[in-house]
């Protein structure tokens, strides 16, 4: 299993633009998140997905959109690239059978690192 | 909402010297987890507790879990130049889903 894949790895963008990055698990986690780590910094959950055609605001939803069309892939849009959006973006997943109480392990992509200019 | 910090927020120390961090929730916790993330690389997961009180040992790492559930600490006995990143606490919270909030988490340094 390749676990939680993310691309690009890195990508430089110009305020304004937009760009989609990719996330994709093959796990068969029904749980998938995305996070941003700002520099020396803990992670900030942006938005995530309970399952296929299921998605939820985090805290920090503001400027990125989400779908989950399929249970493997899990993307993050950003429309209109602003400098705060600079940020390294971790995708996770988890797996929940439902009508637990503690939250799942979740395992990380190896993260894309954005830089808005 | 939930906050999770944790304390310190960096910490340098000789190698063999012993090293623990704190991590407080402002809510009460169902779980938690704790992760690490060596430079340049994701947060693995380490641990998970449940139970207050609880203790658990990871060879030369020691988790506990408060008896009121809102807070937990990492003690690495005799650090080695290996344990070298940052520690990440993860709480997650009895109708809160599947999702975890992070603490701020601690840098660690070891120095030879």
């Amino acid at each position: 299993n390749a676990g939680v894949t993310q691309t690009p790895k890195f990508r430089i963008l110009k305020i304004g633009q937009s760009m989609t990055l990719q996330c994709a698990q093959d796990m068969n986690h029904n749980y998938m998140y995305w996070y941003r780590q700002d520099p020396g910094m803990g992670l900030k959950l942006i938005y995530y997905s309970v399952g296929a055609g299921i998605t939820d605001k985090g805290e920090v939803p503001n400027g990125y959109n989400v779908s989950r069309s399929t249970t493997e892939d899990f993307p993050l849009r950003l429309e209109l690239a602003a400098p705060s959006q600079t940020s390294v973006y971790f995708c996770a997943s988890s797996y929940s059978m439902g009508g637990g109480r503690e939250a799942e392990t979740q395992y990380f992509g190896p993260g894309t690192r954005l830089l808005v200019l | 909402g939930q906050q999770v910090m944790q304390i310190p927020q960096y910490q340098h120390v000789q190698e063999g010297e012993d090293f623990t961090t704190y991590c407080n929730s402002s809510t009460t916790l169902s779980n938690i987890q704790w992760y690490k993330q060596r430079p340049g690389g994701h947060p693995v997961f380490l641990i998970q507790l449940v139970k207050s009180g609880e203790v658990k040992k990871q060879k030369r790492l020691t988790f506990q879990f408060g008896e009121a559930k809102k807070n937990s600490s990492l003690h690495i006995t005799a650090t080695q130049t290996t344990d070298v990143g940052t520690y990440f606490c993860a709480g997650g919270r009895t109708g809160g889903g599947n999702k975890l909030t992070f603490g701020t988490g601690t840098q660690l340094k070891v120095e030879l």
